[in-house]
This record gives C-alpha cells, structure tokens and sequence, in this order.
C-alpha cells in the first residue's frame, strides 16, 4: 500500500550544525512533497515544498532533496538553532487531495 | 490573512454529548481538510471537502459527521465519542484539492470521558 516513512525517529544536533532529516515513500505516482515542522502543542507548519519535476528546492536555510529514482526525500536544515526543535513529517500529496504523511522525526537541538 | 481559526482550543466531553469543532479560512481556499492526530503519530486524514462539496471521507465512523456551511466555515459535529477518540483534531484547507500547500490550524485537543 501507499506509505510514506521516515528513517530515524529521533535526531539530536549541536546548534549551529546542519541537520539532515530523511524521508522514504513508496507511491511513485506522487507528484507533489511537503516539509512540515510541528511544534509542541501546535499545528503542522509549512516549510517547503517540492513537485516531481525538480530534484532540489532551497528556501531560507532549508532545502529540499527529491531523488525519484529511490524514491527518497531530505529536508537540510543550515546553521540549525534551538528554535528548530520540533518534529518534522514529510507528506506525499497523490493529486488526489490525500495528503499522507510520513511518521515524523523528533529533532533536538542542544546549546 | 494566512491562518487557519479553530475552535475551541480544548474540549472534554463525555460519551454521550453532541459537540461541534468549528474552523475558519479568509483566504478564498476552496479545499478544507479535517486530520486527527494522536500523540506522537502523525496527522490522519478523516474528510476533505472541495467547492463545499464532501470529497474524500477515509472510512470514518458516524459518530464524526463533517459539515461544509459555506466556502471559509468547516464544522466537525461529534457525538457518541469514545475514549479513543481522544486526539488532536487539525482543520487544514488550500487553494485546491492537492498539489498545493496545505495551511493547518492549531488544532482542536479532544479529551472524551
């Protein structure tokens, strides 16, 4: 079935570091990616987006990988700061309007 | 305006209560979305509306009924919930339906007792 995963649960980094946050998904029909970040206690906030016809985005000190060939995806995150902390999902939008996200990664960022 | 309203922002109620979650849009988005999300699990979608039209509705139980009123309201009418039921419940909406960016509420946390 369709699915959308993360590879690690938990990541901690040292501020200032670059955090990579992967993602795997399996529907290669899926033509349309999203980064939330969620905040404790708050809803999933956009980051960045990516449609299958490029394989990189950049935002403000975030960017976004696709590699449709493995059918992976990877949010970097530059010059990471403790308000970075939060979880990340990634999700896969089918153009059929179900957006399936992924199962999140807890980033920590230390001092 | 880029927010997406709900209310209220916590609700407990009992097994037997009707209650309804409300959300609202200003930014002319024609798709709306209703998510639950329990703890550390992602959102899952229950219901998406497009052009006030029930679109997509992910097998879930009556006792969860979605209402469309007009183009910015979404309403989430609960009733007969179970213990189980309590989550995060997450009202989204975007310009269409699919392929363009999702903006979430704050979310709804449901404590049913």
């Amino acid at each position: 079935g369709e699915s959308v995963g993360l590879h690690l649960p938990t990541l901690s980094v040292q501020e200032g570091d670059n955090s990579i946050i992967n993602c795997a998904y399996s529907n290669s029909a899926s033509d349309y990616f999203i980064w939330y970040k969620q905040e404790s206690g708050k809803g999933p906030q956009f980051i960045i987006d990516i449609r299958s016809n490029m394989d990189k985005r950049q935002g403000q000190r975030v960017t976004v990988l696709l590699n449709k060939t493995v059918k992976h995806l990877s949010l970097q995150i530059a010059a990471t700061q403790p308000g970075d902390s939060a979880v990340y999902f990634c999700a896969e939008d089918n153009q059929g309007g179900k957006l399936i996200f992924g199962q999140g990664t807890e980033l920590s960022v230390k001092p | 305006d880029t927010e997406v309203t709900q209310t209220p922002k916590h609700l407990v109620m009992g097994m037997t209560n009707k209650k309804s979650l409300k959300c609202e849009q200003h930014m002319g988005h024609r798709a709306m979305y209703w998510y639950k999300q329990k703890a550390k699990k992602p959102p899952e979608l229950m219901f998406v509306y497009s052009y006030e039209k029930l679109s997509i509705n992910e097998s879930v139980p009556s006792r969860f009924s979605p209402e469309c009123p007009n183009s910015s309201l979404l309403n989430l009418h609960l009733h007969a919930l179970q213990p189980e039921d309590s989550a995060l419940y997450l009202c989204a909406s975007s310009l269409s339906q699919g392929g363009t960016e999702a903006f979430f509420g704050q979310g709804t946390r449901l404590t049913v007792v």
